[in-house]
């Protein structure tokens, strides 16, 4: 299994632009989230998804879309990038009820915004 | 609203025991989680609690105590490869998990 996966790994944008990051999951997860860090936040949720056809919000949504056609695959959308928005992103997966506590994650993106 | 305190840096001696310390507030409460993250890499699972008391894998080892709202994470026979940032994370429940802002541990010779 590759687990969880993400791309690209690196990402330089512009101000006001628009780009996905992708991330896709072989292990059959029910529940994907993204997260991103930034140094000495800690990893802060963005959106998450408890199935295909399901997502929600986290703690900082704003700035981001998602959607999950697929049970493997939960891509996130900057609908116009920001500088605030330069940090590491990561993807993350955990199967079940209750196994919230053990989570997947990715390799992570970095982005930067110019 | 959830909310975590762990101590930002810790330094410790290789072969020495390190304790990483966790107090939370959050409005519902499923277990405590601890996961580990090297420079440049994503964070890994260690350990889960969801009862009070100790839990144990190896060199590491998780407590819990709900009254307290508090836990930690303990180190044994420290090595060189296990400085990295500990991340302390409460489950909901009806979310996923909200995380501290890590403690960064160095361990020195």
């Amino acid at each position: 299994n590759a687990g969880v996966t993400q791309t690209p790994k690196f990402q330089v944008l512009k101000t006001g632009q628009s780009m996905t990051l992708q991330c896709a999951q072989d292990m059959n997860h029910e529940y994907m989230s993204w997260y991103r860090q930034d140094p000495g936040m800690g990893l802060r949720l963005i959106h998450y998804s408890v199935g295909a056809g399901i997502t929600d919000q986290g703690e900082v949504p704003n700035g981001y879309n998602v959607s999950r056609s697929t049970t493997e695959d939960f891509p996130l959308r900057l609908l116009s990038a920001a500088p605030s928005q330069t940090s590491v992103y990561f993807c993350a997966s955990a199967s079940g009820q209750g196994v919230y506590s053990e989570q997947y994650f990715g390799p992570g993106t970095r982005l930067t915004v110019t | 609203g959830q909310s975590l305190e762990q101590p930002s840096e810790v330094t410790a001696v290789e072969g020495a025991i390190v304790q990483i310390n966790c107090t939370y507030q959050t409005s519902g409460f499923y277990g405590l989680s601890w996961y580990q993250q090297h420079d440049g890499g994503a964070p890994t699972f260690l350990s889960y609690n969801a009862l009070d008391g100790l839990e144990e894998t190896g060199r590491f080892s998780s407590f819990l105590s709900r009254s307290d709202s508090y836990g930690y994470l303990l180190l044994q026979e420290l090595q060189m490869k296990d400085s990295a940032s500990y991340f302390c994370a409460v489950s909901p429940g009806n979310t996923p998990l909200v995380f501290g802002k890590g403690t960064r541990l160095s361990v020195i010779a």
